[in-house]
């Protein structure tokens, strides 16, 4: 089973500041990797796919990068409905989540 | 706009059976090449993949619960449907049901709302 690292478990982060969240896995997964925002009572929304490309209606606020083990997201000017926690998540090989960066305000 | 909505008992004897269902709307579940899949949330272990199924009906299990899982679609329904067996406290979660995107078990863009199943006598 491929193990996703997500860090930090939880960021404080001010409004218009940039956020820089981490993703590492314990094999490499190419560029398979996608990241999830999910606020709380609500399912999972995709925000990235294939590393980098933002899914439909995602603000250009939000950016992925990496590849093999390594994978970051980053929000460049965090919003007030930018709070939420984040999810990692690796296609490679099945299906793996990470255990969740929650994004709170400092 | 593609829909799901997750349905069943919101309660599961311990070693019981585990069954839901999910109604897609907005668009047909025989799409070909089409990917539907269940994925659950709990406090314990986060968000975890449980299976897939695609429009041909062939289907994909998590390896960690591949003896217990089965998967299943209904074209003429326009409905897939979860059926977990042997069920414990450690199955308690909340229950989605998706669709992955483009034509494979990719990322998943479309999810239900989320049912929650608990366990217990």
């Amino acid at each position: 089973e491929v193990v996703l690292t997500q860090s930090p478990a939880t960021l404080s982060v001010s409004p218009g500041q940039r956020a820089t969240l981490s993703c590492r896995a314990s094999q490499s997964v190419a560029t398979n990797v996608a990241w999830y925002q999910q606020k709380p009572g609500q399912a999972p929304r995709l925000i990235i796919s294939g590393t980098s490309n933002r899914a439909a209606g995602i603000p250009a606020r939000f950016s992925g990068s990496g590849s093999g083990t390594e994978f970051t997201l980053t929000i460049s000017s965090l919003q007030s409905e930018d709070f939420a926690v984040y999810y990692c998540q690796q296609y490679n090989i099945w299906f793996t989540f990470g255990g969740g960066t929650k994004v709170e305000i400092k | 706009q593609l829909q799901l909505q997750e349905s069943g008992p919101g309660l599961v004897n311990p070693s019981g059976t585990l069954s839901l269902t999910c109604t897609v709307s907005g668009g047909a579940i025989s799409t070909i090449n089409e990917y539907w899949g269940w994925i659950r949330q709990s406090p314990g272990k986060g968000l975890e993949w449980i299976a897939s199924v695609n429009s041909n009906g062939k289907t994909y299990n998590n390896p960690s619960l591949s003896s217990r899982v089965a998967i299943s679609v209904d074209a003429s329904k326009n409905k897939f449907s979860l059926k977990l067996n042997f069920v414990t406290a450690a199955d308690t979660a909340v229950y989605f049901c998706a669709r992955h995107s483009g034509g494979g078990l990719r990322s998943i863009p479309y999810w239900g709302q989320g049912v929650l199943v608990t366990v217990s006598s």
